[in-house]
C-alpha cells in the first residue's frame, strides 16, 4: 500500500500568520491518465471530513482562495495564506491514485 | 445538494453482527463509487470497504483488517449503500462513515463493540 507521510502532526498558529502542511508518498502518485489523484480534506472538531481539494490544486466548491495545493509526484504541500477559526481541525491528504486508496495520518492546527 | 445519512449504528457484543446503512441523495447514485471509512476514537481515517458501479460489475474491495468478516451492498433503487458487519472485535470500535468517491462524505454513524 502508498504510504502516505503529513508532517508536521500538530501546528500552532495566530489568526492572520499563515500556515503550510507536507504530505509525501511513498510512491509516484501520477496515474496512467497523467492526473495525480491528491485530495486535501479538512476535519473540523465533532465534524465528519470535507474535501477542500481534489487532483493537488483544485479547490472545491466554497473553499476560500486562502487555501491552496501544490505538489508532484510524491511531495505535497497544502497552504493556508491567513490562518481564520473557521479553519481549525486536522488536515488529512489523501492519495487515490492507487488501490487502496490511503490516508495521511493528519495534521492537528490549533491556535497560537 | 449531496446529501449521504448513515444509520443502524449501536453498542454490540464481540462476536455480534450489524448491519449499517447509508441513505444517498443530491447526486447520480448508480455512477457513484460508494465507500465506508472509519475513525476509531481519537485516531485516523481508516479505508473499510469500497464497492464499484453497475458496469464495474459491482465489484466489492476491503481492507485486511476486516475481508471475511464485512460485506458491503448497494440497493441503486434505492440509492442506498450498506454495511454487513460479522464477528465483530472490540478493535472494529470506530465512527463509521459513508462516502461517494471519498470526495463527499456523511455524518458518520457510532459503532461500539464492548462485553
Amino acid at each position: 500500500d502508498v504510504v502516505m507521510t503529513q508532517t508536521p502532526v500538530s501546528l500552532s498558529v495566530a489568526i492572520g500568520q499563515p500556515a503550510s502542511i507536507s504530505c509525501k508518498s511513498s510512491q509516484s502518485l501520477v496515474g496512467t491518465s497523467g492526473k495525480t489523484y491528491l485530495n486535501w480534506l479538512l476535519q473540523r472538531p465533532g465534524q465528519s471530513p470535507k474535501r477542500l481539494i481534489y487532483l493537488v490544486s483544485k479547490l472545491d466548491s466554497g473553499i476560500p482562495d486562502r487555501f491552496s495545493g501544490s505538489g508532484s509526484e510524491t511531495d505535497f504541500t497544502l497552504k493556508i495564506s491567513r490562518v481564520e477559526a473557521d479553519d481549525l481541525g486536522v488536515y488529512y491528504c489523501l492519495q487515490g491514485t492507487h488501490f487502496p486508496q490511503t490516508f495521511g495520518g493528519g495534521t492537528k492546527l490549533e491556535l497560537k | 445538494a449531496v446529501q449521504l445519512v448513515e444509520s443502524g449504528g449501536g453498542l454490540v457484543q464481540p462476536k455480534e453482527s450489524l448491519k449499517i446503512s447509508c441513505a444517498a441523495s443530491g447526486f447520480t447514485f448508480s455512477n457513484a463509487a460508494m465507500y465506508w471509512v472509519r475513525q476509531a476514537p481519537g485516531k485516523g481515517l481508516e479505508w473499510v470497504a469500497r464497492i464499484r458501479t453497475k458496469p464495474n460489475n459491482y465489484a466489492t474491495y476491503y481492507a485486511d483488517s476486516v475481508k471475511g468478516r464485512f460485506t458491503i451492498s448497494r440497493d441503486d433503487s434505492k440509492s442506498m449503500v450498506y454495511l454487513q458487519m460479522d464477528n465483530l472485535k472490540t478493535e472494529d470500535t470506530a465512527m463509521y462513515y459513508c462516502t461517494a468517491w471519498l470526495d463527499y462524505w456523511g455524518q458518520g454513524v457510532m459503532v461500539t463493540v464492548s462485553s
